[in-house]
């Protein structure tokens, strides 16, 4: 298996844009999380689908951040309008609930808003 | 918002030096993860300990559990310039489902 898979690996783009990330999760696993990583405040969870329903979305930072998972291999977290401090690395990871908790990550995306 | 905190925030060692790393959290866990992180990279999975085990090992990798003081720590034996990385532990709550919340995380360099 390839692994999370994340698309783009960078971004660079305007404050104001519309920014989609994406992901493909591993075959098979039902679980998916999207993390965002900053220096000052570190890994923080999003929002966490189970079965492609989402679970909690307690994480998300304000209306800007959407996210979707119209099916079991493909969630989009997209940001409307970016601004500069969304700048951040966002990963997603899955795992496959009731098998272990083992989370698998992807290289994460990049994310510049200048 | 995070749960762990991770001690120290920095460790410099020489190769072959042991390398121990110490998280503490605060609420009730199902269980508690340590994954590495290369610069650059995503997140790799280490070592899980359930809430009901004390210590496990994996290759050179010690974890323990102490879950009267809500902290674990992860030991790594004989370590390699090839360990230098950041570490983190994640704990997943109890009636969380698979949700983890990770800590700050300790980044360790391994000097030759």
């Amino acid at each position: 298996d390839a692994g999370v898979i994340q698309s783009p690996r960078h971004e660079v783009t305007e404050m104001g844009q519309e920014v989609t990330l994406r992901c493909k999760p591993i075959s098979g696993h039902n679980s998916l999380f999207w993390y965002r990583q900053t220096m000052m405040r570190g890994l923080e969870l999003l929002i966490y689908f189970n079965n492609n329903v989402p679970i909690d979305d307690s994480g998300m930072p304000e209306d800007r951040f959407s996210a979707k998972m119209p099916n079991a291999s493909f969630s989009t977290l997209k940001i409307q309008p970016s601004e500069p401090r969304d700048s951040a690395v966002y990963f997603c990871a899955s795992s496959l609930n009731g098998m272990g908790p083992e989370a698998f990550f992807g290289q994460g995306t990049r994310l510049t808003v200048v | 918002s995070q749960q762990g905190e991770e001690d120290p925030q920095a460790l410099s060692i020489q190769e072959g030096e042991n390398a121990t790393m110490n998280c503490s959290y605060k609420t009730s866990i199902n269980n508690l993860q340590w994954y590495r992180q290369n610069s650059g990279r995503g997140l790799v999975h280490l070592i899980l300990i359930r809430s009901n085990e004390r210590e496990k090992h994996s290759g050179r990798l010690r974890v323990t559990l102490d879950t009267s003081k809500k902290s674990s720590s992860l030991l790594i034996t004989a370590s390699r310039a090839a360990d230098t990385a950041s570490y983190f532990c994640a704990t997943g709550a109890t009636g969380g489902g698979n949700k983890l919340t990770f800590g700050t995380g300790t980044q360790l360099k391994v000097e030759l």
